[in-house]
């Protein structure tokens, strides 16, 4: 099946620091990926939607100058969290659709996330 | 996409089969039911989806009522592995193909 990896898988650094996610669509062309975060015993917020070529598009409450999101190609997407605090420490967890999925209705499918402790 | 609602937890004993409740009485005709489990600290993987029909595949079963506004994920003989939070969504076809996560049922399968 489809294969979304992520990377780094965990991050500790500290606050001032700014730091980058990756996430790369394997084995197939992803148009368009999401980015998501995750705080204890939470489920998923949706902080962005990225389109390859274009800018992306925030969620509300989401600061786009503090979370910098690039999809120069249709295989890789990148979140920057710029200046991390201690509050910005989450699990990040994207997540790619293909070209087609929504018209076949096919699953998105998800990296398994970046674990970001700011110190 | 219409929200969905999920009971916070259950439990399974090993081998048993697991049923996991979904509620979607507002979904319309072209959203689709999807099915998301999270193993704590991974990333979401997709189990199953289905529109009207029941389906099947290696990992579980999807049962849809005939009205759609609710539907049951079985887990045929539920595993230690199969420890996890549980998602139902129901998404339709659009552009943005967001997906958004309610809080899912924690599935606590005990030996």
């Amino acid at each position: 099946g489809a294969v979304v990896s992520q990377h780094p898988s965990r991050v500790i650094c500290k606050s001032g620091t700014s730091v980058k996610i990756e996430c790369r669509s394997l084995d197939f062309q992803a148009t368009t990926m999401f980015w998501y975060r995750q705080f204890p015993k939470q489920s998923l917020m949706l902080m962005a939607t990225s389109n390859e070529g274009s800018k992306a598009t925030y969620e509300q409450g989401v600061e786009k100058d503090k979370f910098l999101i690039n999809h120069a190609s249709l295989t890789l997407s990148t979140l920057t969290v710029t200046s991390a605090h201690p509050e910005d420490s989450s699990f990040y967890i994207c997540s790619a659709r293909g070209a087609f999925s929504d018209k076949s209705n096919q699953p998105q499918h998800f990296g398994d996330g970046t674990r970001l402790s700011i110190l | 996409d219409a929200k969905t609602t999920q009971p916070p937890s259950m439990d399974c004993a090993e081998g048993r089969a697991a049923n996991l409740p979904c509620n979607h009485s507002t979904i319309s005709g072209n959203e689709y039911v999807y099915w998301y489990r999270q193993i704590h600290s991974q990333g979401p993987q997709y189990i199953i989806h289905g529109l009207k029909n029941n389906e099947t595949n290696e990992m579980a079963s999807l049962i849809i009522t005939e009205d759609r506004k609710s539907s049951t994920l079985i887990l045929p003989h539920a595993t230690l592995r199969d420890t996890a939070v549980y998602y139902c969504i129901a998404h339709g076809s659009s552009n943005t193909g967001k997906l958004i996560f309610g809080q899912g049922t924690t599935l606590q399968v005990k030996p």
